[in-house]
């Protein structure tokens, strides 16, 4: 069957380290995948895209990686801080019909 | 702000009525979504407009139902309701078809179904 997996656990992390967050996919054929940053009864607002011929993309402090091997993407955030405590979905959108498929998202609690 | 306006914010009701939810896509964006995120579950896509056109449908019941008008603000008929239908729903936008730069989501219409 086809699914896109986050580690639904929330991610607790000390202030400063680097924060890194999970996204699995399985049975679907990609033609890029996003993150989007999402606060409590608020909207996802999109931070980075990255396609499947990339390896990795860079934004200020983000960084994803797509390894379309292994079907996963790693999102990356360095010198955390306590605003970056949020929920992080990955959407994967397929190729040719551009179906989007978000994941559950994980909670991420940047510790002061 | 994100430019998407949904309203209303909050709606509550009572089982077997019906709603609409409405929204006005960011400035120059074609195309609306409309999910549903209930707890513990993640953003589930129902439908796509684009250009006044449906363009994709995910997983809506028949009880539901959307349109997209010629100034392209969208509606959301939500029609029968139960309480299984409470959720929070939310418009997005894209300036394409494919969402390739994004979506825009608006801050989203809680619905209680009581």
């Amino acid at each position: 069957s086809q699914k896109i997996e986050q580690n639904s656990e929330a991610l607790n992390i000390q202030e400063g380290k680097t924060a890194t967050l999970t996204c699995n996919y399985t049975n679907y054929s990609p033609a890029y995948l996003q993150w989007y940053r999402q606060d409590p009864g608020r909207g996802p607002v999109f931070l980075l895209l990255i396609r499947e011929n990339e390896k990795e993309k860079r934004k200020e402090r983000l960084k994803v990686t797509f390894d379309t091997t292994l079907k996963q993407s790693l999102f990356h955030i360095t010198a955390s801080q306590p605003a970056d405590s949020a929920t992080y979905l990955c959407a994967l959108v397929t190729s040719g019909t551009y179906k989007y498929i978000f994941g559950t998202g994980t909670r991420l609690k940047v510790l002061a | 702000d994100s430019g998407v306006t949904q309203t209303p914010k909050h709606l509550i009701t009572a089982t077997g009525q019906r709603v609409t939810l409405r929204c006005s896509p960011r400035s120059g964006d074609l195309s609306v979504y409309w999910y549903q995120q209930s707890l513990d579950q993640g953003l589930q896509f129902l439908i796509q407009y684009y250009n006044g056109e449906e363009r994709a449908k995910g997983n809506i019941l028949e009880r539901f139902s959307a349109q997209q008008f010629p100034d392209l603000h969208s509606e959301l008929n939500l029609s029968s309701l139960e309480l299984g239908d409470s959720a929070l729903y939310f418009c997005a936008s894209s300036v394409d078809s494919a969402g390739y730069y994004g979506y825009t989501f608006g801050s989203g219409t809680r619905l209680t179904v009581v």
